[in-house]
């Protein structure tokens, strides 16, 4: 059974990075998919912000594009989320996910982690 | 962009009767389209993929219809479990750019 768990900071100051790993377990990334984050303001809607293929390939999001990086560490089996230069508006519930199909991306996702709030405050 | 409406925004409906979810593409996204349940505190669950086919687990009670810009999600019996909010997603683009309806809340009427 495949399992996806977010970590990382639940606080950060405004205009630093938010930083978050997925770990995934269940299954080895290597061996293909694509992941993705997607996050949730609190009481709002689902916004995708990117994915990555495990070979590194990326997307993005064009509206969060010029903040964002994603990035996969196959040796520890997960992948990351940077997004720089935050606001009170990048507060929101972070979510990891993976896509329903190993060798597209044009699927809906499956797989989901739990979640974990981030919030942005000084 | 793509963007995915969906109405109503509240749906109040009684346990037992049948509800109709819709969503509205601003483009045509062929049956790149999917439905997901979410429940307070959980993350979304996958119901529906490529318009009509359910995901692995999900009751026959839960069908999805539609192509191009106009679908619906139909949940012919409603159950206690099925009051949530439900989610339209379109994966219709190459390179993948996601977008997401603003969600339908199914209450108890």
């Amino acid at each position: 059974q495949v399992q996806l768990q977010e970590s990382g900071p639940g606080l950060v100051k405004p205009s630093e990075t938010l930083s978050l790993t997925c770990a995934v377990s269940g299954y080895s990334i290597s061996s293909g998919y694509y992941w993705g984050w997607i996050r949730q303001p609190p009481g709002k809607g689902l916004e995708w912000i990117g994915s990555i293929y495990h070979s590194g390939s990326t997307y993005y999001n064009p509206s969060l594009k010029s903040r964002v990086t994603i990035s996969v560490d196959t040796s520890k089996n997960q992948f990351s989320l940077k997004l720089s230069s935050v606001t009170a508006a990048d507060t929101a519930v972070y979510y990891c996910a993976r896509c329903l199909s190993q060798n597209t991306a044009m699927v809906p996702f499956d797989y989901w982690g739990q979640g974990t709030l981030v919030t942005v405050s000084s | 962009e793509i963007v995915m409406t969906q109405s109503p925004a509240t749906l109040s409906v009684s346990p037992g009767e049948r509800a109709t979810l819709s969503c509205r593409a601003s483009q045509s996204v062929s049956s790149n389209l999917a439905w997901y349940q979410q429940k307070p505190g959980q993350a979304p669950r996958l119901l529906i993929y490529g318009a009509s086919t359910r995901a692995t687990g999900i009751p026959a009670r839960f069908s999805g219809s539609g192509s191009g810009t106009e679908f619906t999600l139909t949940i012919s019996s409603l159950q206690s479990e099925d009051f949530a909010v439900y989610y339209c997603q379109q994966y219709n683009n190459w390179p993948p750019t996601y977008t997401f309806g603003q969600g339908t809340k199914l209450e108890i009427k």
